[in-house]
């Protein structure tokens, strides 16, 4: 069965202090990770999507990274309003047409 | 910036009841989803669509669930006969092709009493 495994479930961090969040997944023959943002009462908002091992994607504070195994989103100097739930996806094995979420890390900057 | 839009916002039913969920996807994507997140739980797959059919349902897109896509601009999600399990946010989605990111509306948030 497709897994995507995040950690840690909550992370809190001052203003300005670095981090990383870590998705695993199981699915063999990655054809893409996906990572996106959930602010409470919302929808998924899409941040990036990765495709091979070694590739990165940064959107301003936001850098993601891809291992054949895992995913690392970094946050470089946070600010309060990047205080969210960051979600990371893959599709289904052998369905393109299904991405499966993993439960996110709960992140909270405090000012 | 092109956007899902989702109506109703809340809705609270009785249960045993039919609700219609709607969505308007993005004009030129080709591919529609429903998701579901029940409170505190993570996002969970029902359903895809493509080229006016149902490309893949998970299980727990029974009997009791229906999507069509009526008049071409609107997706919409039928569950029949309504259960208290159901009461869940609902998010439609699109994209372009199935192996880009997907564009989620803000969520119908139901509740089933």
């Amino acid at each position: 069965e497709d897994q995507v495994t995040q950690s840690p479930e909550a992370l809190r961090l001052q203003e300005g202090e670095s981090s990383s969040l870590n998705c695993s997944y199981t699915v063999s023959g990655l054809r893409g990770l996906f990572w996106y943002r959930q602010d409470p009462g919302k929808g998924p908002e899409f941040l990036f999507t990765l495709y091979s091992a070694g590739e990165e994607k940064e959107k301003e504070r936001l850098k993601a990274t891809l291992t054949k195994k895992e995913s690392f989103l970094h946050i470089t100097a946070p600010k309060p309003e990047d205080s969210a739930t960051y979600l990371c996806a893959v599709p289904s094995m052998n369905r393109d047409d299904k991405i499966i979420f993993g439960k996110g890390t709960r992140l909270h900057i405090l000012p | 910036e092109p956007e899902v839009t989702q109506t109703p916002s809340h809705q609270v039913t009785q249960m045993g009841q039919e609700v219609i969920l709607r969505c308007v996807p993005i004009s030129n994507h080709l591919y529609f989803y429903w998701y579901r997140q029940i409170l505190g739980q993570k996002v969970e797959f029902l359903v895809s669509f493509y080229n006016n059919e149902i490309s893949e349902k998970s299980e727990i897109f029974d009997d009791q669930f229906s999507v069509e896509r009526p008049d071409g601009s609107n997706f919409t999600l039928k569950i029949r006969s309504t259960k208290l399990e159901d009461s869940a946010m609902y998010f439609c989605a699109s994209s372009e092709n199935s192996l880009i990111g997907y564009t989620f509306g803000s969520g119908t948030r139901l509740t089933v009493v």
